[in-house]
């Protein structure tokens, strides 16, 4: 069963207007890593958050992680079509294998 | 540094058949994960080599098998094709094993079963 569980399962935003997504997990974590796919491609590494942290920066992304309370956000400020695809959360274990989460389908209306 | 290349990028098969995947991680990283994706089940995790070792292994029949060689490329077989093995294989590389560092994806195996 998928430990990481995204919502919403869709989104659909205007260009310039700001995507957050969430992400909820089921046991301790290491790390929380965040991923992009674009139409059925490999997926593209956004940015790794360890449990040991709280919030986390990179470009137009931020990332958040509550450990109290299993969660995780994604937040894309100021969005562009280029931005239009798959968002998917990983959690990693120390000696296991990353859970993906179903993903949620962001779609940036120009 | 090159990303991890995966061969063929397409392919077909017939029901019954068998097929080997190819993954070329990145240099220097020596762990090698492979997931499946479908629109029914998302990406689940077959299994993951570490230094030609087994690490991990995912909850799938044991039609799903791998290995990975010396240099750390890796590969997966399946046997006896099923319908329900088309899908998006994807392997990942990182430098170490498990869940502790950042996986980097190859642009996949797209398998499609007649």
């Amino acid at each position: 069963s998928q430990q990481g569980e995204e919502d919403p399962q869709a989104l659909s935003i205007q260009e310039g207007e700001n995507a957050t997504m969430n992400c909820s997990y089921k046991t301790s974590i290491n790390n929380l890593q965040w991923y992009r796919q674009n139409s059925g491609r490999g997926l593209v590494h956004l940015i790794l958050i360890r449990s040991n942290e709280r919030e986390k920066h990179s470009g137009r992304l931020r990332v958040t992680l509550d450990t109290s309370k299993k969660s995780s956000s994604l937040l894309i400020t100021a969005s562009r079509a280029a931005d239009t695809a798959s968002y998917f959360c990983a959690t990693g274990g120390y000696g296991q294998n990353f859970v993906f989460g179903p993903g949620t389908r962001l779609s940036v209306l120009p | 540094k090159a990303g991890v290349t995966q061969t063929p990028r397409y392919l077909i098969k017939t029901r019954g058949q068998q097929v080997t995947l190819s993954c070329s991680p990145i240099s220097g990283h020596r762990s090698v994960s492979w997931y499946q994706q479908t629109p029914g089940q998302g990406l689940q995790f077959l299994f993951e080599y570490f230094s030609e070792t087994q690490r991990n292994k995912g909850n799938f029949p044991g039609r799903f098998s791998g290995r990975q060689f010396s240099n750390s490329r890796s590969e997966m077989n399946v046997s006896t094709l099923e319908l329900g093995d088309s899908a998006l294989y994807l392997c990942a590389s990182s430098p170490y094993p498990g869940g502790e560092e950042t996986q980097y994806f190859g642009p996949g195996t797209r398998l499609l079963v007649l």
